[in-house]
């Protein structure tokens, strides 16, 4: 059965705190992807990576680096937690190539006081 | 600019009867769409999706419509059921590599 683990399902942090969100996939795909879901926004897409030590800019990239050190393993770096970063994290992966579908861990619920 | 438009935010509907959530997109680079349900608390999780290739795809109660003329895509739900009662986001894909492209969402709710 496909899996994909988040660290957290619920973070609070303080304004200015580095925060680190992990996610795990267990499915060996090459692709893994960062986004956040807020109300009547949507997913929208903050840093993709296609292999081991890739990364590429997705639509909201500012505040934000990833890390990606091994295949199943893709985190998000909050350099200096704002308010305006409070939302839901959500990691997906997909297999290389071409199947779109990509399988979401459960999210981060991320408060920033 | 929002190049995938879910412009109802939210859709009410009564158990047994048909669900229509429509979804929008402007970029002609898209060759690939999927439906996504989502409730509260969870990730995401794939519905059903629909080739450029493709007009129509069906899986059980679920059907997805492409009209790439119209640069529309539908996703009908027949009998809807109190359980499908979530956010359904569209998604397309194929501008670059496997990057998806989401829509903000349409809250379903099925009255029983």
């Amino acid at each position: 059965d496909v899996k994909v683990t988040q660290s957290s399902r619920y973070l609070v942090k303080r304004t200015g705190e580095k925060v680190f969100l992990e996610c795990v996939q267990d499915m060996d795909h090459e692709n893994m992807f960062w986004y956040r879901q807020d109300p009547g926004l949507g997913l929208r897409l903050i840093y993709f990576s296609y292999d081991v030590k890739m990364k590429e800019k997705g639509d909201i990239p500012e505040g934000y680096s990833v890390s990606r050190e091994k295949k199943e393993r893709f985190s998000l770096i909050l350099e200096s937690a704002s308010t305006n970063q409070t939302s839901m994290y959500l990691c997906a992966s997909s297999i290389f190539g071409e199947s779109y579908e990509q399988y979401f861990g459960p999210g981060t619920r991320l408060t920033v006081t | 600019d929002q190049q995938v438009k879910q412009n109802s935010p939210s859709l009410s509907v009564q158990e047994g009867r048909i669900s229509i959530l429509n979804c929008d997109y402007t970029n002609s680079m898209f060759d690939y769409f999927l439906w996504y349900k989502k409730y509260p608390a969870e990730g995401p999780t794939f519905l059903i999706s629909i080739s450029s290739i493709k007009d129509k795809n069906e899986d059980g109660r679920f059907t997805v419509f492409l009209n790439k003329s119209a640069k529309h895509l539908s996703l009908h739900i027949v009998p809807s059921q109190p359980g499908d009662s979530a956010v359904y986001f569209c998604a397309a894909g194929g501008e670059y590599g496997n990057k998806l492209v989401f829509g903000a969402g349409t809250i379903l709710r099925v009255k029983s």
